[in-house]
């Protein structure tokens, strides 16, 4: 039961306009989300995350929004940079199930020059 | 500080066989997760380790298996190989891991790339 999903296997966006990445999820209980990003032949690396007590968190050029009752999670990259292609895997964590991290499946982002 | 880093990075393997993985930690992390990563499941937790006992286990069978040694390296091992077993696997260090009562930033290693044929 994939208690995360990214419905969106791919993006492409233009250099210098924003990328927009969604993240659903079912669990109520979640309460820690983040963001990863990941480079062939690399592993994840954290990208910036959002307690449940908050709707948006910022840092750079990425923020992430958190909309509770539908639960839904968004990433917004602005502007976009082809550095930034990557995958991008959102995760989520609740108390009640050990705070282990439940993964979507990814979204594929290409920057186009 | 050196990365985590993961031994082998490729591995071949057969049906039947076993397997043994291992990870070694960013230095004074004591907290290392493992995750299974393939392309129509994402990542998936596997387990965590902390201060050499597991602390949180996923939903995978009992022929994936893992230890933590007394300086924090971790080994995972996957019996009785079976094709499904083809995956990347990931393993994460943290400091304090996955707590009761918060959740650490994981940094994650390059991965093992499993074939088994």
């Amino acid at each position: 039961d994939q208690q995360v999903k990214q419905n969106s296997p791919s993006l492409s966006v233009q250099e210098g306009r924003i990328s927009i990445l969604n993240c659903d999820y079912t669990n109520s209980m979640f309460d820690y989300f983040l963001w990863y990003k990941k480079y062939p032949a690399e592993g994840p690396t954290f990208l910036i995350s959002i307690s449940s007590i908050k709707d948006k968190n910022e840092d750079g050029r990425f923020t992430v929004f958190l909309n509770k009752s539908a639960k839904h999670l968004s990433l917004h990259i602005v502007p976009s940079q082809p550095g930034d292609s990557a995958v991008y895997f959102c995760a989520a964590s609740s108390p009640n199930t050990g705070n282990q991290f439940y993964f979507g499946t990814g979204t594929s982002l290409t920057v186009i020059p | 500080k050196a990365g985590v880093t993961q031994t082998p990075r490729y591995l071949i393997k057969t049906r039947g066989q076993q397997v043994t993985l291992s990870c070694s930690p960013i230095s004074g992390h004591r907290s290392v997760s493992w995750y299974q990563q393939t392309p129509g499941q994402g990542l998936q937790f596997l387990f965590e380790y902390f201060s050499e006992t597991q602390r949180n286990k996923g939903n995978f069978p009992g022929r994936f298996s893992g230890r933590q040694f007394s300086n924090s390296r971790s080994e995972m091992n996957v019996s009785t190989l079976e094709l499904g077993d083809s995956a990347l696997y990931l393993c994460a260090s943290s400091l304090r891991g996955l707590a009761a009562t918060s959740t650490d930033t994981q940094y994650f290693g390059p991965g093992t790339r499993l074939t088994v044929l």
